[in-house]
């Protein structure tokens, strides 16, 4: 089926340890984004990429980094996970330019534990 | 700064009746997009619906329906004949103009539809 499917979908990391959260569309979208979803906050931008080749700060982004692979495919890292990166992550993309109107179709998480 | 405020954390409504979830926005930019997403408690982010700053008309999708009031900078939504599977949380969200690269989200409110 067509959509954004995120690996994996759970994880429990230990403090100070790496992981990398794969994500992968095959809607040809230009655009994909990471955001993270904290109980009573809502979901947060922690990067985007525009179209592939480029990658932006979100309102979140210390402690992360991104790597656009290709144009299907956005990577989001954990270097040295902490226990304030505990959260619910999201992969979302959209058509470039028309995030403003259509929205954005997100994969269905990945729940991250660090302890 | 942009800012989504959903100041309902909670709501109950009966089967079959009508119910507004409440947003309101703060933003200087001229031209943006609203939009609301639905969390069933499953986890996925669904679209719901979208408005443009331009439009005169307010939304309308199915049993969903965006109540736009730009002076008051309020963009309710409004879900008619409620039914069970309604039940699930809902964020509003905005993005701005240039692209709607940064779309950020309100909070959240749960809805929780009573048979």
């Amino acid at each position: 089926n067509a959509g954004v499917t995120q690996t994996p979908k759970f994880q429990v990391l230990k403090t100070g340890q790496s992981m990398t959260l794969q994500c992968a569309q095959d809607m040809n979208h230009n655009s994909m984004y990471w955001y993270r979803q904290d109980p009573g906050m809502g979901l947060r931008l922690i990067y985007y990429s525009a179209s592939e080749g480029t990658t932006d700060k979100g309102e979140v982004p210390n402690g992360y980094n991104v790597s656009r692979l290709n144009k299907r495919e956005f990577s989001l890292r954990l270097e040295s996970a902490a226990p304030s990166q505990t959260s619910v992550y999201f992969c979302a993309s959209s058509e470039a330019g028309t995030g403003v109107y259509y929205g954005y179709t997100f994969g269905s998480g990945t729940r991250l534990t660090v302890v | 700064a942009q800012k989504i405020t959903q100041t309902q954390p909670g709501m109950f409504v009966q089967e079959k009746e009508a119910v507004t979830l409440d947003c309101t926005y703060d933003t200087s930019d001229p031209s943006y997009g609203l939009f609301w997403y639905k969390q069933p408690s499953s986890g996925e982010m669904i679209f719901l619906i979208y408005q443009g700053s331009y439009d005169q008309q307010n939304a309308t999708e199915g049993r969903y329906s965006l109540n736009f009031q730009k002076a008051r900078k309020s963009a309710n939504l409004v879900i008619s004949a409620s039914q069970l599977g309604d039940s699930a949380m809902y964020f509003c969200a905005m993005s701005r103009g240039d692209g709607g690269f940064k779309t950020i989200f309100g909070a959240g409110t749960r809805l929780f539809v009573k048979a």
